[in-house]
């Protein structure tokens, strides 16, 4: 069984404070490693897919980090915002099977 | 918009009735997924199809059956309903093209399920 580990669970950071959070996944058949960004009461949002090992994807303040060999993706967000406020996903991807999913990182920022 | 409609939106029901969700893509795409949502879990895997009556399950599949008869739609069911299948259920679509290559999944807007 595949096992895909977030850390922290939830976070609560200020206005304006930057802030990262981690996914582990296996560093075996790796195929793909995908963060959704999931908002209260919607479906989860596409942020980034990252294929190779070393991609570093950014989207606005946003970004995000891939390191296969060892397995373990960082998001990072800049100068966060309340809009920011939402559970983060990352999912693995082995090419044959369907995207196992991590249980979050759910991120709070207080005004 | 990935034009993934999922009905019902809302349902109660109470124990031992059948329910069926209903996912309805308009993208054509290949595969098609039911997850579950629930606290301290995540997203979970129900079943999944890879094509026209081609399903398997998933993580979570027990008290579950789908069905795939064409390519735009993907029915789960809930034969007796208990009350631990209480929950938020998502539908989600991939798998077409270069999609296939990363896993990449668009989701439906949830079906929120609660079982009396």
């Amino acid at each position: 069984i595949l096992n895909v580990e977030q850390s922290p669970q939830s976070l609560h950071v200020q206005e304006g404070d930057s802030t990262n959070f981690t996914c582990s996944f296996p560093s075996s058949n790796f195929y793909a490693l995908h963060w959704y960004r999931w908002e209260t009461a919607k479906s989860p949002e596409a942020l980034f897919v990252m294929t190779l090992n070393g991609d570093e994807k950014k989207k606005g303040r946003i970004s995000a980090t891939l390191n296969t060999k060892e397995g373990y993706s960082y998001l990072y967000i800049k100068g966060s915002q309340p809009e920011d406020s939402a559970t983060y996903l990352c999912a693995f991807y082995s090419g044959n099977t369907p995207l196992v999913f991590g249980k979050g990182t759910r991120l709070s920022v207080i005004a | 918009d990935a034009g993934i409609t999922q009905s019902p939106r809302h349902k109660v029901t109470e124990t031992g009735t059948p329910v069926t969700l209903r996912c309805h893509q308009t993208e054509n795409h290949r595969y098609m997924y039911w997850y579950r949502q629930d606290p301290g879990h995540g997203l979970r895997l129900i079943h999944y199809s890879y094509g026209v009556k081609d399903t398997d399950k998933g993580e979570v599949s027990d008290g579950y059956s789908v069905s795939r008869s064409k390519t735009e739609d993907f029915l789960l069911t809930l034969e007796s309903a208990t009350s631990s299948q209480t929950s938020v259920y998502f539908c989600a679509i991939g798998g077409t093209s270069g999609r296939a290559h990363t896993g990449e999944l668009f989701f439906g807007e949830g079906s929120r399920l609660t079982v009396l």
